[in-house]
């Protein structure tokens, strides 16, 4: 995963939004995605975006893409304690294959 | 886990011991996945499996084996295993047609 890069930590408060930021290095990659993971589980698809989209919006997160620096984010607005994960940023690359960031994990306190 | 199951859930092994993860889809897709995930590595692609019969290798290959004798089922096989493969497996099917791939539960293994 060393070619997607993403921070470890983020620590919010409860209903103030986290941004997670995800940069990555293969520009002619198609799509970008968004994963969740909580403790001891698998990973869940939370959103994507494909490469010639600036922006996706799905209720409480929104996916803002910028291909000229190879910069994603996902911002999760009202931010809840059930939101505290390990978040990941994936490049597809040919043949369908993931190049994962190292995660993000988000901590939400009361 | 979107009809993606895998077992065993845990596994402990010795050294030099082998042992086969078993991935199992309830649908009917072309392409699986097996990756392993490690404590600030994110996640990692050992081999995959684009149709029945065929797998090519990922990013860490080396120490693994993988059968892909139908379309539902895609195995990995550790011949001979060592304590650098402890680590969490995840299997993953990408629905035929879709950008999208959906993970297992994962099978925590402890190799000592």
């Amino acid at each position: 995963g060393e070619d997607v890069e993403q921070s470890l930590f983020l620590s919010v408060r409860e209903g103030d939004s986290s941004v997670i930021n995800c940069t990555y290095t293969d520009s002619s990659s198609t799509y970008l995605y968004w994963y969740k993971q909580e403790p001891g589980a698998g990973l869940q698809l939370l959103t994507y975006i494909f490469s010639n989209m600036d922006m996706k919006q799905d209720q409480r997160l929104t996916v803002l893409l910028n291909k000229k620096d190879k910069h994603l984010s996902l911002r999760i607005a009202d931010t809840q304690t059930g939101d505290s994960a390990i978040y990941f940023c994936a490049e597809r690359r040919q043949g369908g294959k993931l190049i994962f960031g190292q995660g993000t994990e988000l901590s939400v306190k009361p | 886990n979107a009809g993606v199951t895998q077992t065993p859930k845990f596994q402990v092994l010795k050294t030099g011991q082998s042992m086969t993860l078993q991935c199992a889809q309830d649908m009917n897709h072309n392409s699986m996945y097996w990756y392993r995930q490690d404590p600030g590595m994110g996640l990692r692609l050992i081999y995959y499996s684009a149709s029945e019969g065929t797998t090519d290798k990922g990013e860490v290959p080396n120490g693994y084996n993988v059968s892909r004798l139908n379309k539902r089922e895609f195995s990995l096989r550790l011949e001979s295993a060592a304590p650098s493969q402890t680590s969490v497996y995840f299997c993953a099917v990408r629905p035929d047609g879709s950008y999208e791939q959906y993970f297992g539960p994962g099978t925590r293994l402890t190799v000592t």
